[in-house]
């Protein structure tokens, strides 16, 4: 079955620490990839999204991501986070021919000082 | 201003009530989009239009209707809520570039509603 995985619920790092969020699909064809955030009583953001072509995307607020066909993974970087990075990440995909994206249950950021 | 607005923000209703949950956008996008969010589940789509005349069923639409006044408005229905319609709405836009499925989705702030 398609499907989208982020298999951590919580990660918790310091402040100036480095970050990997995972992000995992199961598709035919590699679909479009995107990530989101989610701060505190707000909407959802786009950080970044893949189609084709260089593996690694940069995003916006230092964020990037590094696409692996071979592990059908996604995941989400940053070299030193900031205590303004707390908050909700989304992985999002939307399978080739379709319009619809499909979310991951979504992995929920803490940083320490 | 906001480009996605949703009003109320917050909503406390008992069971069996008809609950209304309206959203307005000025990015002039076509595409609008209900979702909800519960803890652990992530965004699940309830209901989506690419215009005015296109309505169309999500994932879970059981419980939930929808209206498109406008370009941009679009409104969610709880016809008689219960209490596991709890959960944090969220609407969404987007933009509609020539290939399918590459659109950035743009979403409201969300209405958090409670159903006692």
């Amino acid at each position: 079955a398609q499907s989208v995985t982020q298999p951590d619920i919580h990660i918790t790092v310091s402040e100036g620490a480095s970050l990997e969020l995972r992000c995992n699909y199961s598709y035919g064809a590699t679909p479009y990839l995107f990530w989101y955030v989610q701060s505190p009583g707000q909407g959802l953001q786009l950080l970044l999204k893949y189609f084709s072509g260089d593996t690694l995307v940069q995003g916006i607020k230092g964020f990037e991501a590094e696409f692996k066909r071979s592990q059908s993974s996604f995941n989400l970087r940053k070299p030193s986070v900031h205590w303004s990075d707390a908050a909700e990440y989304f992985c999002a995909v939307v399978e080739r021919g379709s319009y619809i994206p499909t979310f991951g249950r979504g992995t929920s950021l803490i940083v320490h000082p | 201003d906001a480009d996605v607005t949703q009003t109320p923000r917050n909503r406390i209703t008992k069971t069996g009530k008809r609950i209304m949950l309206e959203c307005s956008q000025t990015k002039g996008h076509d595409r609008m989009y209900w979702y909800r969010q519960d803890p652990g589940l992530g965004l699940r789509l309830i209901y989506y239009s690419f215009d005015v005349k296109d309505i169309n069923k999500g994932e879970i639409s059981d419980g939930y209707s929808v209206s498109r006044q406008a370009q941009a408005k679009f409104s969610l229905s709880l016809e008689s809520a219960i209490p596991n319609q709890t959960a944090l709405y969220f609407c969404a836009t987007s933009d509609s570039p020539g290939t399918s499925g590459r659109d950035t989705q743009y979403f409201g702030p969300g209405t958090r509603l409670t159903v006692l």
